[in-house]
C-alpha cells in the first residue's frame, strides 16, 4: 500500500493557461475525492467518484473545471483559463466503500500558484 | 448542512504540558466526527474519528478526542505535548462517513510549541 499520489506536486502557471493534476488512488479503494484548500482555510470539498461515476459536484466546482476518472482508478482535475483565484492547494483523497464508517486517506496534494 | 468552528486559529503550550483543541460542530443527523493533522507542505493524516461506538476516541500519538452530543463538541486532547506535535490540525464532519457529502472541514488550529 503506496498511499495516495498526487502529480505535479508543485504547478505554476500565468493566467489563462489550462493545467491538469492527476490522482492515483490507493489501489482497491472505490472512492475518490477532491478538495480545494486555501491559505489559512480547511479544505472545501469540491467532486467525488464512486469508481469511474462522477457522483457529486460542489457549487465550488464552476465550468472552468473538470474531473475524469477513467476505468475507476487514477483521476485528473483539470482547470481550463486559469485565474489567480484558483491558486490554492488541490488535495485528492480515497476511500473504500465496503467499510461502514469508511476513511479518506489523502494524498500530499498539488500547489498551484497562478501569475 | 452540516458545519464545523474550531476555537481559535493558533494556540501555543509548553512543551510537556496538556494540548486541547476545540471543535464544536453542527449537524442535522448524527454525525461522524474526524480529527485529521497538516504538517508543513503535506497531506493530511488522520488522528482520530468518532463513529458512535465509544464516545472517548483514542487516535495516534497519544491523541484522543470525546465526543459530547449535548454541547456538540468534539475537543482533541493530548496529556503530554512534543515538539513533534507542532503542526496544522482540522476538525472535520460527515454525515454519512463519506460519499456525497464529502468532509466538511473547519478552519484549522496551528498549534505550536514552546521548548
Amino acid at each position: 500500500d503506496t498511499g495516495v499520489s498526487q502529480n505535479p506536486r508543485h504547478k505554476i502557471t500565468k493566467r489563462g493557461q489550462n493545467v491538469t493534476f492527476r490522482c492515483d488512488p490507493i489501489s482497491e479503494h472505490n472512492r475518490l475525492y477532491w478538495y480545494r484548500q486555501t491559505l489559512g482555510q480547511g479544505p472545501e470539498f469540491l467532486t467525488y467518484f464512486q469508481n469511474e461515476a462522477q457522483l457529486e459536484k460542489s457549487r465550488l466546482l464552476s465550468d472552468r473545471f473538470s474531473a475524469e476518472r477513467p476505468k475507476g482508478s487514477f483521476s485528473t482535475l483539470e482547470i481550463q483559463r486559469t485565474e489567480q483565484g484558483d491558486s490554492a492547494m488541490y488535495l485528492c483523497a480515497s476511500s473504500l466503500r465496503r467499510q461502514v464508517q469508511e476513511t479518506q486517506y489523502f494524498g500530499p496534494g498539488t500547489r498551484l500558484l497562478v501569475l | 448542512a452540516q458545519s464545523v468552528t474550531q476555537l481559535g486559529s493558533h494556540v501555543s503550550v509548553s512543551e510537556g504540558a496538556l494540548v486541547l483543541l476545540r471543535c464544536n460542530y453542527s449537524s442535522s443527523v448524527p454525525p461522524y466526527l474526524f480529527w485529521y493533522v497538516q504538517y508543513p507542505n503535506q497531506g493530511l493524516q488522520l488522528l482520530l474519528k468518532y463513529t458512535s461506538a465509544a464516545t472517548l476516541v483514542k487516535g495516534i500519538n497519544g491523541f484522543e478526542a470525546e465526543f459530547k452530543k449535548s454541547e456538540t463538541s468534539f475537543h482533541l486532547t493530548k496529556p503530554s505535548a512534543h515538539m513533534s506535535d507542532a503542526a496544522e490540525y482540522f476538525c472535520a464532519v460527515s454525515v454519512s462517513g463519506g460519499g456525497a457529502d464529502g468532509l466538511t472541514f473547519g478552519k484549522g488550529t496551528h498549534l505550536i510549541i514552546q521548548p
